[in-house]
């Protein structure tokens, strides 16, 4: 079956612009991730959502930094106003709920580049 | 809150030999643990678990961890390395009991050499 997607692949944006990016989990996962993998810093998380509970917004590093899911399925992550720190490569992940929700599956990412 | 720590950035060994790529990890709360593996240009992938029970853990291909309590560690170890486990492997853990995120290690890069 289809393993989670992201896209774009690669985003260059200027300093000071908006950039979206988007997940699409694995069919049938509700709960949904997004980190961020920086250079010589591993992976941070970001946000987490779980069916229709509230996110967890706790590792957005700024309020530049937002996301949605719509429906339960896609997400976007927005990053208003970029900058060069903001460079790295985000990565979405998804899960089953419950038990099962140990294993997160992760997307290709999606490498930003702030210039 | 949870913290991993892997000193080793990079490990270069050669093909055949004994690898330990290692993990620490520190919590208030007991932690479910894991290693995910970066193959180059891939997504990352789960490659072993520790939740509850044996404390050695083994994957399908060849690498084993054990989580020790005492030490708060859980290093991956593999007796003979190939060209194909050349990645970047990363350690993880989750508090047990409620929230889903994972707290990642800053990553080792394995190099199998011939």
């Amino acid at each position: 079956g289809a393993g989670v997607s992201q896209s774009p692949s690669n985003k260059v944006t200027e300093k000071g612009k908006d950039v979206e990016l988007r997940c699409d989990p694995i069919s049938g996962h509700t709960a949904l991730y997004w980190y961020r993998q920086s250079l010589g810093q591993g992976l941070e998380f970001l946000i987490y959502f779980q069916g229709n509970s509230a996110p967890d917004k706790s590792g957005l590093p700024s309020d530049r930094f937002s996301a949605e899911r719509t429906g339960g399925s896609v997400s976007t992550l927005t990053i208003q106003r970029t900058q060069q720190e903001d460079s790295a490569v985000y990565l979405c992940a998804s899960s089953l709920a419950g038990l099962s929700s140990y294993e997160q599956y992760f997307g290709p990412g999606t490498r930003l580049t702030v210039t | 809150a949870q913290s991993v720590t892997q000193l080793d950035s990079q490990v270069p060994v050669f093909e055949e030999a004994p690898v330990e790529l290692r993990c620490n990890y520190s919590s208030s709360v007991s932690v479910y643990l894991f290693w995910y593996v970066q193959y180059p240009n891939q997504g990352l992938q789960l490659l072993l678990k520790y939740l509850s029970g044996s404390t050695l853990v083994e994957s399908i291909n060849g690498f084993e961890a054990e989580f020790n309590k005492s030490q708060t560690s859980f290093h991956l170890r593999k007796p003979s390395v190939h060209i194909s486990d050349t990645a970047e492997y990363f350690c993880a853990v989750r508090a047990r009991g409620g929230g889903n995120k994972l707290t990642f290690g800053t990553g080792t890069q394995l190099k199998v050499e011939l």
